[in-house]
């Protein structure tokens, strides 16, 4: 059973603090999303990789936030120093494919910068 | 900015009622995908849609793509306590290069 695993699943920081999150997507697919969700802004795309390339990361800060891939099955979601308003679910998803085929969602980052 | 309304944002039912939720936008989709995340979980796909008043079915739930594609609806039957959960609905926007934007979502409880 195939699935996108994400690592930490909880983490509680301190402001100021680097955070990183890893995620593993399925085996094969080439697309890789990072998602931030919030109760107040739903789901939001940070950065999408296609074959360990990135294409956009137009919704990330790039002042405090880095995406990566550096392999074909490992991404990363790196913020430093992190904030509280950073306090948000990060979710990982893979594809294979484009955009619009079906997205498999990992079980997310409880992420809560104190 | 191309942006995805949905409505109800809340809806608490009672087990066997019907519903229906709705996305809605001002901008045209090549596709339109409905996706369920219940608590503490990622987001699963439910449905792609394609072509505009196309109508695709899932059991109880009766999904509809908008003639215009800008909008689309999902109806469910005799609702039971598992369809719980948050309902995404997620468009690809031609205008832009491959993007697909999320709604807010409609919270749904159904009480047994």
């Amino acid at each position: 059973d195939a699935r996108v695993t994400q690592t930490p699943r909880h983490k509680v920081t301190e402001m100021g603090q680097e955070v990183t999150m890893r995620c593993q997507p399925i085996l094969g697919h080439n697309t890789v999303f990072w998602y931030r969700q919030t109760m107040m802004q739903g789901l939001e795309l940070l950065a999408y990789f296609r074959n360990r390339a990135p294409l956009d990361d137009s919704g990330m800060p790039k002042d405090r936030f880095s995406a990566e891939m550096p392999d074909a099955t490992l991404a990363t979601l790196k913020i430093q120093p992190s904030e509280p308003r950073d306090s948000a679910v990060y979710f990982c998803a893979s594809v294979f494919g484009g955009v619009t085929d079906t997205q498999y969602f990992g079980p997310g980052t409880r992420l809560t910068v104190l | 900015t191309q942006l995805l309304e949905q409505s109800p944002q809340f809806l608490s039912i009672q087990e066997g009622e019907n519903l229906t939720v709705y996305c809605n936008s001002s901008s045209v989709f090549s596709s339109l995908q409905w996706y369920r995340q219940e608590p503490g979980e990622g987001p699963v796909l439910l449905v792609t849609v394609v072509t505009g008043g196309e109508v695709k079915k899932l059991k109880r739930l009766t999904f509809q793509f908008g003639d215009a594609r800008k909008d689309s609806s999902l109806h469910i039957t005799a609702a039971q306590p598992g369809d719980t959960g948050l309902y995404l609905c997620a468009g690809a926007v031609i205008s832009s290069y491959d993007k697909v934007i999320f709604g807010p979502g409609t919270s749904l409880s159904v009480i047994p």
